[in-house]
């Protein structure tokens, strides 16, 4: 069975562009996260899909967003990008709501010059 | 709001020598805890959990750990270190609303 697939694995943009990050979730997953990962805040919630419905959303401003699809696949979109966004940004899946074990893809690094 | 403490950032021990992660926590439901490790260019990969029950619970790659809600602490240990076991060790919890939120995450090194 594939992993979580992020696309793509780098990127990189500069001051005040915008940028979609994709992941796609292990086959049947329907839940799906964003965390930012950086040295100095460590692991940072982002928010959470589930059937196409954000359920959960952590404390970043509103240039950072998401959506899932109806096959479950997520993007999330910066726009505006600032130096701080600098981090690599992960994705994980789930079977369904709830408590089971996270299921993590291998990021996306972006680099904001 | 929940959150989640690993005071130390960093662990060295030598193989063979148990190895001791801590993590406490603060949730205003009941914890749900977990324990992921990450290696170099990695992402997180699930190690264990503690929903409800036994105290102690065993994870992968012979790890375990023993949840104490007294102390509100899920410290992570494994009996004999590996050099392999060389990585970046986050402790998260996930309330009632399904939110996770990790700890700062603990550099072990294991020296041969």
């Amino acid at each position: 069975k594939a992993g979580v697939t992020q696309t793509p694995r780098y990127l990189i943009k500069t001051r005040g562009q915008q940028v979609t990050l994709s992941c796609s979730p292990i086959s049947g997953h329907r839940s799906v996260s964003w965390y930012q990962q950086t040295p100095g805040q460590g692991l940072q919630f982002l928010f959470e899909y589930f059937s196409e419905t954000q359920r959960n959303k952590g404390n970043f401003p509103g240039r950072f967003s998401g959506r899932q699809f109806s096959n479950s696949r997520s993007e999330m979109n910066v726009s505006t990008l600032e130096l701080g966004d600098s981090a690599l940004y992960l994705c994980a899946s789930s079977l369904e709501k709830g408590y089971e074990k996270l299921f993590f893809g291998s990021g996306t690094q972006l680099s904001v010059l | 709001a929940q959150s989640v403490a690993q005071p130390e950032d960093q662990v060295n021990v030598a193989e063979g020598n148990p190895l001791t992660v801590k993590c406490t926590y603060s949730v205003s439901g009941n914890p749900y805890l977990f324990w992921y490790v990450q290696y170099p260019n990695r992402g997180l990969q699930f190690l264990l959990k503690y929903i409800t029950g036994d105290n102690l619970v065993k994870g992968s790659y012979g790890f375990e750990a023993e949840f104490n809600k007294s102390q509100t602490s899920f410290h992570l240990k494994k009996p004999s270190a590996l050099v392999s076991d060389s990585a970046l060790y986050f402790c998260a919890v996930r309330d009632d609303d399904y939110k996770l939120s990790f700890g700062a995450g603990t550099t072990v090194t294991v020296r041969a």
